[in-house]
């Protein structure tokens, strides 16, 4: 099945800096891949996807890269604010295993130094 | 708010016993999906349901079953609890299945039930 590495775990970054998580999958045949925030207790909230047929993919901050050829993708945030801090996880779908299942990263602790 | 409803929100219950976890997709998704967090083994992917039938099984115990209803809402059931199955779990909603030709839809992921076993 699906297997997906995140790194870092934890990521401290100054307010206004750039910060930038990585993430690698196992089965080339994976197709989707999103990436939520969750803050402490509360439910994953999707902030960016992309499918395999785009290379890059952008929202205001918020910038998603995928390179299917070394089967990694990277979430970019720019300008991070305070209300950024939380825990992103990236996932992938591929088609072992479950069929629409997530399988997700093991999370980056993202922190936000005023 | 994603328009998934889950219940109850927090649930505690001693080992050996039997729970079940309600979910109410969001309006016009067919697709539901079961999710264990828990600091051992993070986000797991236990359980899909699409239109009233199981779609696709990952890492969910034989101890656990789930099912959804005509009217899309799904339970899932956890028996003969143990320490371990203390844990948040989320329950997910999408349009559609891959395999109903559709490609994979976003899934949006309700409150979640905190289970604590004792």
């Amino acid at each position: 099945g699906e297997n997906v590495e995140q790194h870092p775990s934890t990521l401290s970054v100054q307010e206004g800096d750039s910060a930038v998580i990585k993430c690698t999958y196992s089965d080339s045949a994976s197709n989707y891949f999103p990436w939520y925030k969750q803050e402490l207790g509360k439910r994953p909230q999707l902030i960016i996807d992309i499918r395999s047929n785009v290379g890059e993919k952008k929202d205001q901050r918020i910038a998603v890269t995928l390179n299917k050829t070394a089967k990694h993708f990277s979430l970019h945030i720019t300008e991070t604010q305070p209300e950024d801090s939380a825990v992103y996880f990236c996932a992938a779908v591929g088609l072992g295993g479950g069929a629409d299942g997530l399988t997700f990263g093991k999370g980056t602790h993202l922190i936000i130094q005023p | 708010d994603s328009g998934v409803t889950q219940t109850p929100k927090h649930l505690i219950t001693a080992t050996g016993q039997r729970v079940t976890l309600r979910c109410s997709p969001r309006s016009g998704d067919l697709s539901v999906y079961w999710y264990q967090q828990s600091l051992d083994q993070g986000l797991q992917f236990l359980i899909q349901y699409y239109n009233g039938e199981e779609r696709a099984k990952g890492n969910i115990l034989e101890r656990f079953s789930a099912q959804q209803f005509p009217d899309l809402h799904s339970e899932l059931n956890l028996s003969s609890l143990e320490l371990g199955d203390s844990a948040l779990y989320f329950c997910a909603s999408s349009v559609a299945s891959r395999t109903s030709g559709r490609g994979t839809d976003t899934q949006y992921f309700g409150p979640g039930t905190r289970l604590t076993v004792l």
